[in-house]
């Protein structure tokens, strides 16, 4: 079993729609990250947090430490919300483990 | 800022030629990182530094992989024999301060080994 797992593997959706992406975890951690890759190949940091809530234009990111559980919500989607989303864990002081992703697709 | 910059982007070669990529971190950022990108493994730490620093090298493959941080804005990551398995993209990332702080992504290096 991975360390981190995401769900759903591959989401469609339709324009507008409310989007979540789940990601949990078996291990401790310090913080933990949301990252999106476009097409194109190139990788963005949209959160890390700890504890708690963020929120950054249409994006919301939670987190529940004792859970082991975080989810990336997205308000209004639009097609260039298409992207691979990941979901990464801080082990230690640094180390980053990955999730598989999570792929999704925005239908205009 | 540039951002991170990495180069080749792009890098075709044969099976049993030394490979460098290369990585140039954001100014001011103590912290790299090395990562590979499969389609069977997905993303995985190979290695990362702090100040210029080897830290926690036990991401790397095996011998044939090294690399090196000889000052603040340069760092190499190197295959040698590449083979055709090491085909993937190769990332390099850079925050500031140990904890906290952002991670910055270069746009990669794909590497093909035929």
């Amino acid at each position: 079993k991975n360390e981190v797992e995401q769900s759903p593997q591959n989401l469609t959706a339709q324009e507008g729609e409310f989007i979540t992406i789940n990601c949990s975890y078996s291990v401790g951690i310090s913080a933990l990250h949301w990252l999106q890759q476009h097409p194109g190949g190139g990788i963005v940091s949209l959160f890390m947090l700890s504890s708690g809530k963020k929120k950054h234009g249409r994006l919301i990111a939670t987190i529940n430490i004792q859970e082991k559980h975080s989810s990336l919500h997205i308000t209004a989607s639009h097609p260039r919300d298409s992207a691979v989303y990941i979901c990464a864990v801080v082990q230690g002081a640094q180390k980053l483990v990955f999730g598989q992703g999570t792929r999704l697709t925005i239908n205009p | 800022d540039a951002g991170v910059i990495q180069s080749p982007r792009h890098e075709v070669t044969e099976m049993g030629q030394e490979v460098t990529l290369r990585c140039k971190p954001i100014s001011g950022h103590n912290s790299l990182f090395w990562y590979r990108q499969t389609m069977m493994r997905g993303l995985e730490l190979l290695i990362y530094f702090n100040n210029n620093v080897p830290i926690d090298d036990s991401g790397m493959p095996e011998d044939r992989f090294s690399a090196k941080m000889p000052n603040a804005s340069f760092s190499t990551l190197k295959i040698q024999p590449s083979e055709p398995r090491d085909s993937a993209v190769y990332f390099c990332a850079s925050k500031a301060g140990r904890r906290s702080g952002e991670l910055f992504f270069g746009e990669g290096s794909r590497l093909t080994v035929l």
